[in-house]
């Protein structure tokens, strides 16, 4: 059975700083590209970062982009998200998730996590 | 940035009904979109990729249509584990630029 499971979320102050992992089990987590997602309170979803299986290749939502790094450690199963300069509207439950295909991505993702939960607020 | 606009903002149907929800991209992205359902207090659910495949395990009263710049999710006889909020999401071009739209609730009449 699939699982992926986040931890890491919590409560920090603006301009804060905090590391999200998502450890997977169930499948051969070397083979598949990963995403995480956001969702804010009261919206819809936001991509954020996605990574490739080998960690070659990472992309990230421009809102994130030279503050947030998406990485993975093939040999623990875990993904990562750390979070630097952190605003009030990264406030939200933030998923990781699971790409549909073994080595080359489609980039749709059908396994996903419970979510974390990250609140910004002094 | 390619920019997801789905219609209705919401749907008010009866178990039984049928809907129809749409999803209209800003440039045309070929077949690359999937569809999620997503619950209060779930992680979203793929329903569909390229535009008209099946997810695994999902049952056939779901069904996806479309290319180029709009496409349609349609929920036939709709179950009351249904009544959900329904997302688009494409792959974008090279690098990938994932988006998603702003969804569609449908609930119950």
């Amino acid at each position: 059975e699939v699982q992926l499971l986040e931890s890491g979320g919590g409560l920090v102050q603006p301009g804060g700083s905090l590391r999200l992992s998502c450890v997977a089990s169930g499948f051969t987590f070397s083979s598949y590209a990963m995403t995480w997602v956001r969702q804010a309170p009261g919206k819809g979803l936001e991509w954020v970062s996605v990574i490739s299986a080998n960690s070659v290749l990472t992309y990230h939502a421009d809102s994130v982009k030279g503050r947030f790094t998406i990485s993975r450690d093939n040999s623990k199963n875990t993904l990562y998200l750390q979070m630097n300069s952190l605003r009030a509207e990264d406030t939200a439950i933030y998923y990781c998730a699971k790409d549909v295909q073994q080595q080359v991505p489609m980039y749709y993702f059908d396994y996903w996590g419970q979510g974390a939960l990250v609140a910004v607020s002094s | 940035e390619i920019v997801l606009t789905q219609s209705p903002a919401t749907l008010s149907l009866s178990p039984g009904e049928s809907a129809t929800l749409s999803c209209r991209a800003s440039q045309r992205i070929g077949g690359y979109l999937a569809w999620y359902q997503h619950k209060p207090g779930q992680p979203p659910r793929l329903l569909i990729y390229d535009a008209s495949n099946r997810a695994t395990g999902i049952p056939a009263r779901f069904s996806g249509s479309g290319s180029g710049t709009d496409f349609t999710l349609t929920i036939s006889s709709l179950e009351p584990g249904d009544f959900a909020v329904y997302y688009c999401q494409q792959r974008g071009d090279w690098p990938p630029t994932l988006t998603f739209g702003g969804g569609t609730k449908v609930e119950i009449k």
